[in-house]
């Protein structure tokens, strides 16, 4: 089973809808991530959260809200999605790393590609 | 604030070069540097994680290289195939999350 899951793969949803996209993982990290992809934008942060109890806004984080349920899971909402929020959407995971590796690997889910009519 | 730059955009080569991926960041201040590679509507694969401390790692025919005063990075992909046709990244992490470059595109042409 894959590590880092995110459901739903794909959705076609309408403006102005609440559209929740979710992520588990299994690889015990405590910190997990929210990305979106845009050709020619890169990867942008939308999101992260250190631990269940932190959560912070990344880059480009209007539009969009995050719950972090338990150490495993991480949501992102949309809560009235437009046009300009089709994109692909990351979840990631990393542990918090000691010493000098303060920063330790990213896992990434496989991705939802999310359109917004 | 940190931006990473990929230079060039895309590349072909022929089966069986060795070729050179270049990653540039602006703040020397990091905690590590990962190489990623994606495919095609795929997710983010790690291939390579260098500390800042490190100035290099090796995983099969890929080696990373790591500059932090000059701010640079090299991916060395040896003896290439076809299957290494994909987008690779690179990204920085500080004390801040990651912060990806845009990627290169790779083709290698059989």
């Amino acid at each position: 089973d894959a590590d880092v899951t995110q459901t739903p793969r794909n959705r076609i949803t309408k403006t102005g809808k609440r559209i929740m996209l979710e992520c588990s993982q299994t690889k015990g990290h405590d910190r997990m991530y929210w990305y979106r992809q845009d050709p020619g934008l890169g990867l942008r942060l939308i999101y992260y959260s250190f631990d269940v109890k932190d959560i912070n806004k990344g880059e480009i984080s209007d539009g969009y809200s995050v719950s972090r349920q338990a150490q495993a899971k991480f949501s992102l909402s949309l809560e009235s999605a437009i046009p300009n929020q089709t994109a692909l959407y990351f979840c990631a995971t990393s542990d918090a790393g000691t010493g000098l590796a303060r920063g330790n690997e990213q896992f990434f889910g496989p991705g939802t590609r999310l359109t917004v009519l | 604030k940190q931006e990473v730059t990929q230079i060039p955009a895309a590349l072909s080569v022929p089966e069986g070069e060795n070729l050179v991926l270049n990653c540039s960041f602006t703040d020397s201040a990091i905690y590590n540097l990962q190489w990623f590679r994606q495919d095609p509507g795929k997710g983010l694969t790690s291939l390579l994680l260098i500390q800042s401390s490190q100035r290099e790692q090796t995983s099969g025919r890929l080696n990373a290289s790591l500059d932090k005063s000059s701010g640079r990075s090299t991916l060395y992909i040896a003896a290439s195939q076809p299957g290494d046709s994909a987008t690779y990244l690179c990204a920085v992490g500080g004390n801040t999350p990651l912060v990806f470059g845009k990627g290169t595109r790779l083709s290698v042409i059989a």
